[in-house]
């Protein structure tokens, strides 16, 4: 168990609608993660927040975005989602956001769009 | 440009030989390196992690190795058990600015009893 909690841990919906994935770092890590892995794609880094401000961005589409509140939890907002979106969704946490931080992954989200 | 990817897809070893796994990367501005296991329905678990300075660092049965000069890892398992199979990743981090990981396509390593 790597402290960091995700839920929900399956999620089914439908193409167009719109899901809130959660995220919930390990006890005193500011910095949180979100990954995308997919069969085709592999692990793709999405985006990074540092103690509630953004800090990276990779291969994010305009059509999901994220934020890090106060108590450091994090959501990934996916919206119109297509079938392509499908995919394990993971949540990382490090306690400084530096780049020799050891990530911690949780166990993730597996979203299936129909 | 930034990329890590994988020799080897897939590796069969028998329970108790020691397994190899390897990792190329490309981007030389790379600093800190991260080896991941991943099993089925869970999410990557950290290994060992080397940073650029080092050419080999050993953890409980793993031993990393770094070599800079032609952007290989590659990571060492002794005497693997049938709880090693899994799906093993590299990863980078290029430092400065950035602070994403670049992870590697995977390698599975089955071990048979």
């Amino acid at each position: 168990d790597s402290g960091v909690t995700q839920t929900p841990k399956h999620l089914i919906t439908a193409t167009g609608q719109r899901v809130t994935l959660r995220c919930s770092p390990r006890s005193g890590d500011l910095s949180v993660y979100w990954y995308q892995q997919s069969l085709d794609q592999g692990l793709q880094f999405l985006i990074q927040y540092y103690n509630g401000e953004e800090r990276a961005k990779g291969n994010i589409l305009e059509r999901f975005s994220a934020q890090q509140f106060p108590d450091l939890h994090s959501e990934l907002n996916l919206s119109s989602l297509e079938l392509g979106d499908s995919a394990l969704y993971f949540c990382a946490s490090s306690p400084w956001g530096a780049e020799t931080d050891t990530q911690y992954f949780g166990p993730g989200t597996r979203l299936t769009v129909l | 440009g930034e990329s890590v990817g994988l020799h080897l897809p897939t590796l069969s070893v028998q329970e108790g030989d020691n397994s190899i796994i390897n990792c190329a990367y490309s981007n030389s501005a790379s600093d800190y390196f991260i080896w991941y296991k991943q099993e089925s329905g869970k999410g990557p678990q950290f290994i060992i992690d080397i940073r650029s300075n080092m050419d080999k660092r050993q953890g409980q049965r793993v031993t990393v190795l770094l070599n800079k000069t032609v952007k290989h890892l590659s990571l060492q398992i002794a005497a693997t058990q049938p709880g090693d199979s899994a799906v093993y990743f590299c990863a980078e981090n290029s430092g400065g600015s950035n602070y994403k990981l670049t992870f590697g396509k995977g390698t599975l390593l089955t071990v048979n009893p």
